[in-house]
């Protein structure tokens, strides 16, 4: 069955430090992979998706087929990162979007 | 202002009533969706509809129930059969500009039942 798993409910670092949400997923076809953040009173939206390759805010993630992971990295967290992040799964092309449980990144000054 | 439109943003419900939740949508996208966010489980969708007059469930749609009548709109009832209504619901639309599966989201509905 499909499924993406995060392991991290929380995770705190200190600003400047280098960060690392980890995603594992589990679907046998060809995944489309994204990122999706909820910031404060604001509402979810994409950060980034594995097929554009790009970096946004400083974020990057590499999907890696063998290990079955699209981890979100950024080698100097700030604190206006601090957020509720969510790695998601696309299966059934055009269809169904599932969602991992959400890790909350949490920096301190 | 483009955007999707979730109303109301609270609601409070007595045990045993059904409740409709509003979604409303001017990005012209075909696609729509509504998902439950509850602490520690992430988002779990409950259905979607990839075109108008038709709908599919989710993987919690035990409970719930939806229409899309128009384009625009794709409307939650949360039922008296759902065992655990209280929770946060979000809606999102796909499609157009914002790029294929890429989804934009509402501002949500919180949802208490008394």
């Amino acid at each position: 069955a499909q499924r993406v798993t995060q392991p991290e409910k929380l995770l705190s670092v200190f600003k400047g430090a280098p960060v690392e949400l980890k995603c594992n997923y589990s679907y046998s076809g060809s995944p489309e992979l994204f990122w999706y953040v909820q910031y404060s009173r604001q509402r979810l939206q994409l950060l980034l998706r594995h097929i554009s390759r790009e970096s946004i805010k400083g974020f990057t993630a590499d999907l890696n087929k063998g290990e079955t992971s699209f981890h979100l990295k950024k080698p100097f967290a700030q604190e206006e990162d601090s957020a509720m992040y969510y790695c998601a799964l696309l299966y059934n092309q055009g269809g169904k979007l599932i969602f991992g449980q959400g890790t909350e990144l949490s920096v301190k000054p | 202002d483009g955007g999707i439109t979730q109303s109301p943003k609270y609601l409070f419900r007595k045990e045993g009533q059904n409740v409709t939740l509003s979604c409303e949508q001017n990005l012209n996208h075909d696609a729509m969706y509504w998902y439950r966010q509850d602490p520690g489980q992430g988002l779990r969708l409950i259905y979607y509809s990839q075109i108008v007059n038709d709908f599919q469930k989710g993987d919690i749609a035990e409970g719930y129930s939806v229409s899309r009548e128009k384009k625009e709109s794709f409307p939650l009832t949360v039922t008296s059969a759902q065992k655990n209504p209280t929770a946060f619901y979000l809606c999102a639309s796909q499609g157009g500009r914002t790029g294929a599966n890429v989804l934009t989201f509402g501002a949500g509905s919180r949802l208490t039942v008394l």
